[in-house]
């Protein structure tokens, strides 16, 4: 069974930090998908990630994949307090009905 | 951009009671999900349906759950009769056709049971 992993469950960072989001998943997949999610709301799509080596970026963040090592990155560089939320990272199971396992959630709250 | 539609945001009801949580996917998508979040934790996936019939589901979503699409457009979520721990936020999703699309999240229904 599929079992995905994030690590820091919790952030607390400065704004003008850089830091790292792992994402570990325990069976074989190329695709994975992060989310954010602001309190109380839905999960926003931030990045699609499809293939060994894939590198997304949009602004702060950016993401990869290493589908060798089963490890997701999300990198946040010199966070603003905009960016506080929980991001989660999600694993296409490949069990044909493309069905996402969420990881735990990692809940960021950038300080001014 | 196209969006999912969750009715209704919220709703309340008494442990026991039946509840319908309704569901407008993306018109031209042919997956659809549920999954719940109990507060601060993570999101579970509860089923999949496609082709008008359930083609994966957890171990969460035993006899007291059920899913239709009654009309081609609204995808239902039944919960028979509520229990305390079915208090959550019930998120549709739908999916167009293919691997590497990414699902698309309804605003979620907040279910409180006393």
């Amino acid at each position: 069974e599929l079992k995905v992993e994030q690590n820091p469950l919790f952030l607390s960072m400065q704004e003008g930090k850089n830091y790292t989001i792992y994402c570990n998943y325990s069976t074989t997949s190329d695709r994975l998908y992060w989310y954010r999610q602001d309190p109380g709301k839905s999960l926003e799509s931030l990045f699609v990630l499809l293939s060994n080596g894939a590198v997304k970026q949009e602004g702060r963040l950016m993401a990869s994949l290493d589908t060798k090592a089963r490890l997701s990155t999300l990198h946040i560089t010199a966070a603003v307090h905009d960016l506080s939320a929980t991001y989660f990272c999600a694993v296409d199971s490949l069990s044909g009905t493309y069905k996402y396992i969420f990881g735990t959630g990692t809940r960021l709250k950038v300080l001014a | 951009e196209p969006e999912v539609t969750q009715t209704p945001s919220h709703q309340v009801t008494q442990m026991g009671q039946e509840v319908i949580l309704r569901c407008v996917p993306i018109s031209n998508h042919l997956y659809f999900y549920w999954y719940r979040q109990i507060l601060g934790q993570k999101v579970e996936f509860l089923v999949s349906f496609y082709n008008n019939e359930i083609s994966e589901k957890s171990e969460i979503f035993d006899d007291q759950f059920s899913v239709e699409r009654p009309d081609g457009s609204n995808f239902t979520l039944k919960i028979r009769s509520t229990k305390l721990e079915d208090s959550a936020m019930y998120f549709c999703a739908s999916l167009r056709d293919r691997a590497g699309e990414k699902l698309f999240f309804g605003s979620g229904t907040q279910l409180s049971v006393l």
